[in-house]
This record gives structure tokens, sequence and C-alpha cells, in this order.
């Protein structure tokens, strides 16, 4: 079974700081990896979906890349700004629909 | 597009009842999962429904059941209720499967007492 595990637990860094979420997955043979963002009592908001064929995906200030090797993928935020405050989730699949999450970063960006 | 909806928001129910939950998909997806979320747990997957067949089912008691109908909207039940069931279930749609990204939909915050 699949577990996805995600160091720290809680972030909190300056405004305009550039930080990296971690994510850690047992099997390698994913099917892909996704990013989340979730704000409290909401539901998710996807960021970033890498395929297993991918290295990396890039949106706007967010990058994620993936090592199947490793077992490992990172979200990189550039410039964070104060509207980033919320829980991070990665979650993968090895088959199917079936995704199995990690237990989240709280992030919080201090102005 | 209107986005995933869920209903209700919220529930509030006694141990021993039972409770259904809908989620209407975002028009042309035909891939509904459900999660179920709790601060100790975290988020759990429940099962996948495709063209009205459950394709993949979690690790969850026989009391978590679901469907999906033509339109690809689709219910979870729940029997019963146990307060360890308290949570925020959620379901996500998207195209078919596996490649695709999901959306999720706000969720329905179950209390049972």
């Amino acid at each position: 079974k699949q577990e996805v595990t995600q160091i720290p637990a809680a972030l909190s860094v300056p405004e305009g700081e550039n930080l990296v979420l971690n994510c850690s997955f047992t099997d390698s043979a994913i099917y892909n990896l996704q990013w989340f963002r979730q704000d409290p009592g909401k539901g998710l908001t996807s960021l970033l979906l890498i395929q297993s064929s991918q290295r990396e995906q890039t949106s706007g200030r967010l990058n994620a890349s993936l090592d199947k090797s490793s077992g490992r993928s990172t979200l990189y935020i550039a410039a964070s700004q104060p509207g980033d405050s919320a829980t991070y989730l990665c979650a993968a699949t090895n088959t199917g629909n079936q995704f199995y999450f990690g237990t989240g970063t709280s992030l919080t960006v201090i102005p | 597009k209107a986005g995933v909806t869920q209903t209700p928001r919220y529930l509030i129910k006694t141990r021993g009842q039972q409770v259904t939950l809908s989620c209407s998909p975002i028009s042309g997806h035909r891939s509904v999962s459900w999660y179920q979320q709790t601060p100790g747990q975290g988020l759990q997957f429940l099962f996948e429904y495709f063209s009205e067949t459950q394709r993949n089912k979690g690790n969850f008691p026989g009391r978590f059941s679901g469907r999906q109908f033509s339109n690809s909207r689709s219910e979870m039940n729940v029997s019963t209720l146990e307060l360890g069931d308290s949570a925020l279930y959620l379901c996500a749609s998207s195209q078919t499967a596996g490649t695709d990204t999901q959306y999720f939909g706000p969720g329905t915050r179950l209390t049972v007492l």
C-alpha cells in the first residue's frame, strides 16, 4: 500500500521568502502525483499534476518536481504572499483514481 | 462551467441513524471519488465510480456505500452512524480516470452526536 508523508507538518515564513514543501512516497510505481491547497473549512483546490513520465510542472509562482527513483516530490513557492497561507497536500496514485494523500503541511506567510 | 457541488453542506445526526450525501460533478466528468477527512486520519479514499460502476474501494466497513446515476451524479450512504463517522466528506470529479486532474467539491460536514 502506498504511504505518503509530508514534512514539515507546519511552516511559518515571512512574506517574500521562497520556500519548498516536501512529499515522500513509498511505492515508486506511481501513475501521477498531484499537489493541492486547502483553506480552512473548505474543499481542495488542485495546484499542479505531474504525470509519472514528467519531471516537473510549473504554474505561475509554483513549481512542482517529481523524482520517482527517490520517492520524492517538492513544491516550490516563489516570493510567498500572505494569500498563500493554507494547508498544502500532495497525493499519489498507483492505479485509476485512488489517490493516497499525505497529512499536509500547514503554511503561514507572515506579512 | 459550474464546479463540483455537494449537498447538504452541514449535517447533524445521532448514533444509529443513516445519512445520504450527494455530489454533482462538473459537467462532462464521468468519474466521481469520495473521501473522508478527519483531523486524526487525514484524507482517506472511500470509493470511486465511473459510468455507474464502482471501480475502486478503500478500506472502509460495509456501512459505507455509494452509487452513481446515469447523469454521473453520485450519492454516498452511511448506515448505523457511529461517533467516529464525524468528518468532512469530500467528493472529487475528473473527466475519465488516472491521468486526469481531480476537482473537489466544498465538502459535507457531518457531525454525529
